[in-house]
C-alpha cells in the first residue's frame, strides 16, 4: 500500500516570503500522481498544482511550484510572493494509474499541514 | 457549472441512530468517491463508483457503512447505529471519467457529529 507522509505539522511565512512544505511518499509502482490540495476552514478541498510522475520537468501553477524527487520519493511545494488567502491546510495526495491495482482511482492523502501567513 | 455540493452541512445526532448523507456531483461526471476526514488529518478514502456500481468499496470500515449511486449522479452515504467513533467530517469528490489522470473536485463536506 502506498504512504504519504508529511512532517511539518505547521509552518508560518511573513506575506510576500517564500515557504516550503515537504511531503515524501512510499509506493512500488512507477506511473502515478502527486498531488497538492488546499483546505481553507471552509472545508473545501482546492487542487493548488499536480505532478505527473513520468514528467521530469517540475509543474509550476503561477506562484506555486513543485519540488518532485521520483528517485527520493519527495515531492515539495514552494509557494513564493505568499498572500494572506494562502493561509490554510495543506495536503499532499497520491494517486496511482495502474488500472489493475488496489490505489486505483482513490487518493491518499498524507496528514496535512497548516499554513500561517504573517501580515 | 454548479460544484459538488453536500448536505446537510452539519449532522448532529445520538449514538446508535441511522444517518443519510447526500452527495450531488458535478453534473456529467460518472466517477464519485467517499472520503472521511478525522478532526486534525488527511481525508481517508471509503468507497469510489463509477456510474452506478462501487468500483472499490475497501475503505468502508464495517458494514454499518453503506453507499448508494442508484442513477449514476446522486450518491448517499448510509451509516447505521452510529457511534462516537463516526464523527468526523465525511467529503465527497467527482470526476469526469474516474481515470487516474482525472482531476478530483471535492465539495465542502458534511460535518457528522455523534453524541
Amino acid at each position: 500500500a502506498q504512504t504519504v507522509t508529511q512532517s511539518q505539522p505547521e509552518m508560518s511565512v511573513q506575506e510576500a516570503e517564500t515557504v516550503t512544505l515537504s511531503c515524501t511518499y512510499d509506493t512500488s509502482e512507477s506511473d502515478y500522481y502527486l498531488f497538492w490540495y488546499k483546505q481553507p476552514p471552509s472545508r473545501q478541498m482546492i487542487l493548488v498544482i499536480r505532478q505527473e510522475a513520468y514528467k521530469q520537468q517540475n509543474a509550476t501553477e503561477n506562484r506555486f511550484s513543485v519540488n518532485f524527487q521520483k528517485a527520493a520519493k519527495s515531492f515539495s511545494l514552494k509557494i513564493s510572493d505568499s498572500q494572506l488567502g494562502d493561509a490554510a491546510m495543506y495536503f499532499c495526495a497520491y494517486r496511482s494509474l495502474n488500472a489493475g491495482g488496489t490505489s486505483y482511482g482513490k487518493l491518499t492523502f498524507g496528514q496535512g499541514t497548516i499554513l500561517t501567513v504573517h501580515p | 457549472g454548479a460544484g459538488v455540493s453536500q448536505t446537510p452541512s452539519n449532522k448532529v445526532t445520538e449514538k446508535g441512530k441511522y444517518v443519510e448523507l447526500r452527495c450531488d456531483p458535478i453534473s456529467g461526471h460518472t466517477a464519485l468517491y467517499w472520503y472521511r476526514q478525522s478532526l486534525g488529518q488527511g481525508p481517508e478514502f471509503l468507497i469510489y463508483f463509477q456510474g452506478t456500481g462501487a468500483a472499490d468499496d475497501s475503505g468502508l470500515p464495517n458494514d454499518r457503512f453503506f453507499a448508494v449511486r442508484p442513477e449514476g449522479s446522486v450518491s448517499t452515504l448510509k451509516i447505521q447505529r452510529t457511534e462516537r467513533g463516526d464523527s468526523a467530517v465525511y467529503l465527497c469528490a467527482s470526476s469526469l471519467q474516474g481515470t487516474g489522470t482525472d482531476t478530483q473536485y471535492f465539495g465542502p463536506g458534511t460535518r457528522l457529529t455523534v453524541l
